[in-house]
């Protein structure tokens, strides 16, 4: 079973300009979940997908928004970039429980996008 | 929002040395799980442990919901064991939001 994809894996873009990253979840996982980590910041919560809508989303300005598609699939937009903006992006997806098990769910990571704003 | 805290922060053994990583929360959970971050910045599952101990090899984790502390050791260190380790935790009624802490970064030499 293939695992979580993430395109590109690599990005270099300067201040001002927009980027838009690509997440492709483990197949029959409906929920992506999107994360930036910093050195100075840590892993940090951005926004979280299921069946197309957004489900929960972390401290994060205007500018970073994302979406999902009908397979699944969710991309994630920055514009009008900031040198703060360069970190390492992570995509996550995972089963979603129904029932009594909603919440109980373990989550898997891709290989992240490195993202450098000069 | 929860807090999650991890000790310590950095840990250097020798190769076959065993090591206890300790992970401390401050509210009740629905998800824990454990990570090791490589040097090219992917997350592996190393355990999805909410509740009780589960093991795999050389690695073991014991979650101790009520207590909001989970443990993971490493028996036997390796070089490839060398990397950093996360804690990351969903609390109950946060949709699917993991928070994580901050990592133990550990070397293992030879």
């Amino acid at each position: 079973k293939a695992g979580v994809t993430q395109t590109p894996r690599y990005l270099i873009k300067t201040r001002g300009q927009q980027v838009t990253l690509s997440c492709s979840p483990i197949s029959g996982h409906r929920s992506v979940s999107w994360y930036q980590q910093t050195p100075g910041q840590g892993l940090q919560f951005l926004f979280e997908y299921f069946s197309e809508t957004q489900r929960n989303k972390g401290n994060f300005p205007g500018r970073f928004s994302g979406r999902q598609f009908s397979n699944s699939r969710s991309e994630m937009n920055v514009s009008t970039l900031e040198l703060g903006d360069s970190a390492l992006y992570l995509c996550a997806s995972h089963r979603q429980q129904l029932g009594r098990l909603a919440g109980y769910n373990e989550q898997f990571f891709g290989p992240g996008t490195r993202l450098t704003v000069l | 929002g929860i807090q999650v805290e991890q000790s310590p922060p950095d840990l250097i053994l020798q190769e076959g040395a065993n090591s206890t990583l300790r992970c401390n929360f401050s509210d009740s959970v629905n998800n824990l799980q454990w990570f090791h971050q490589n040097p090219w910045g992917q997350l592996i599952n190393l355990f999805y442990i909410p509740s009780g101990t589960k093991q795999n090899g050389r690695l073991s984790a014991t979650t101790v919901a009520t207590e909001r502390y989970s443990l993971l050791y490493i028996s036997s260190s390796q070089t490839t064991d060398s990397g950093v380790y996360f804690c990351a935790v969903k609390s109950t009624g946060t949709a699917s939001k993991l928070t994580f802490g901050t990592g133990t970064r550990l070397q293992v030499t030879l």
